[in-house]
Formats: C-alpha cells, structure tokens, sequence
C-alpha cells in the first residue's frame, strides 16, 4: 500500500540553525500539508500546498518557515533559524482529491538545543 | 478550536467492542463527522467519516445520531493494537483537501 515517508526521522539542531524536514507524498496526490505536534500536546496545522502554492496557513507558519516542492516528488519544510519552542513532531500529510481524505507520515521528531 | 467533546480516557478489554463517543452538539448541516486515531509517536491514521446515516469499512462503524449532534464510533473486536488516542473532527463538507482540526481526543487502553 502507497504511504506518506519523511526523513529525517529524528533531527537535533542548534537554535538559530536552519533545518529542512523532508516529505515524500503518495506520487499521484495533489495536496500536501505539514502539522506539527508538540510534546503531549495536540496535533496544530501549519500549512497547506496545491498547485505550487501554498492555499492556507495557520498563524504559527511565519516568515521562519517555507514550504517547496522542488522536483515535483519531494516536499519540504523549511525553519529558517530555528528556536527551542519548535521542538516537536512534524507530520507531512497529503491526499489525492477534493474527495478523498488525508494519509499522514510517520513524523520527523525536530530537537532543538 | 475543535468544535467536539470527547472523554478524556477509555478502557476496553481485548477481544470486545470499543464504543467511542463524541458530542458535536453545534454541528451544521454541510459538516461532516470524521475519525483518526493516533498510535503513539506514529501519524495519525484515517478510520472512517460520515454525514448522517451510519458507516462501516474494514477498520470501524461509524454511528451518528438522528439529530447529528453526536456520534460513536465501534471498534468492534479490539486488539491490543488499537491502543490509541483516537479524535473526533468535525469539518465542512466531504473534501478531505480542508485543514484538520484536532482536539485532545479520547486515549483508548486495550488491554489484556
């Protein structure tokens, strides 16, 4: 069965470091979208990206983050210059049509020291 | 905000039925019912979504009142695998391209 993968796994970076999370949807998907999970706390969206742009936001996706899709296979997320209050979870999610519903991946678990 | 309400904890013994409920008691008419469940420090995982009558697929039934304002959700053989925390999330419409919104969810311990 086709999965949502994501790499790096695990990631600990220094604060003020610059890091890029790594997504790769299921190949005939359309939309793709990052959420982030804090420690024991819920699952927040953050971003939302069809057709080469990003089609909503949350307040928490600022000027540090930046989503690309550069060779129309991978999708990433990129913090700018990280701080310790981004430490969390992040899950790369996409489906393939208005229709159809979201397939999550398993996560990269974003330290930062 | 999440707009459903749902227990905190559940307990469920291996092998029976697991009856999750939620109440979404200002749903609207074009919202639909949708459950996920995560499986700690894995993504979350689509089971099932309804409107207004019943649904049931390989993972789980969905029940949703007469009024929509609640629903439950049936594993009905539960394994120590379906030890999760599972949500209840309301959202306009059956286009699964609009943002989720999770709440704290219901944490599910199936135990021996």
């Amino acid at each position: 069965e086709p999965e949502v993968t994501q790499t790096p796994s695990h990631q600990v970076t220094q604060m003020g470091q610059e890091v890029i999370l790594r997504c790769v949807p299921i190949s005939n998907h359309l939309y793709f979208y990052w959420y982030r999970q804090i420690l024991g706390q819920k699952v927040e969206f953050l971003v939302s990206f069809y057709n080469n742009e990003i089609s909503e936001k949350s307040e928490i996706f600022d000027d540090q983050f930046s989503v690309e899709r550069p060779d129309g296979s991978n999708f990433t997320l990129k913090i700018r210059s990280t701080k310790l209050e981004d430490s969390a979870m992040y899950f790369c999610a996409s489906l393939a049509g208005r229709q159809e519903t979201q397939y999550f991946g398993p996560g990269t678990r974003l330290l930062v020291l | 905000d999440a707009k459903t309400t749902q227990p905190t904890s559940m307990d469920c013994a291996e092998g029976r039925a697991a009856n999750l409920p939620c109440n979404h008691s200002t749903i609207s008419g074009n919202e639909y019912v949708y459950w996920y469940r995560q499986i700690h420090s894995q993504g979350p995982q689509y089971i099932i979504h309804g409107l207004k009558n019943n649904e049931t697929n390989e993972m789980a039934s969905l029940i949703i009142t007469e009024d929509r304002k609640s629903s439950t959700l049936i594993l009905p053989h539960a394994t120590l695998r379906d030890t999760a925390v599972y949500y209840c999330i309301v959202r306009v419409g059956s286009s699964g391209y609009s943002t989720l919104t999770f709440g704290k969810g219901t944490m599910l311990l199936v135990s021996p």
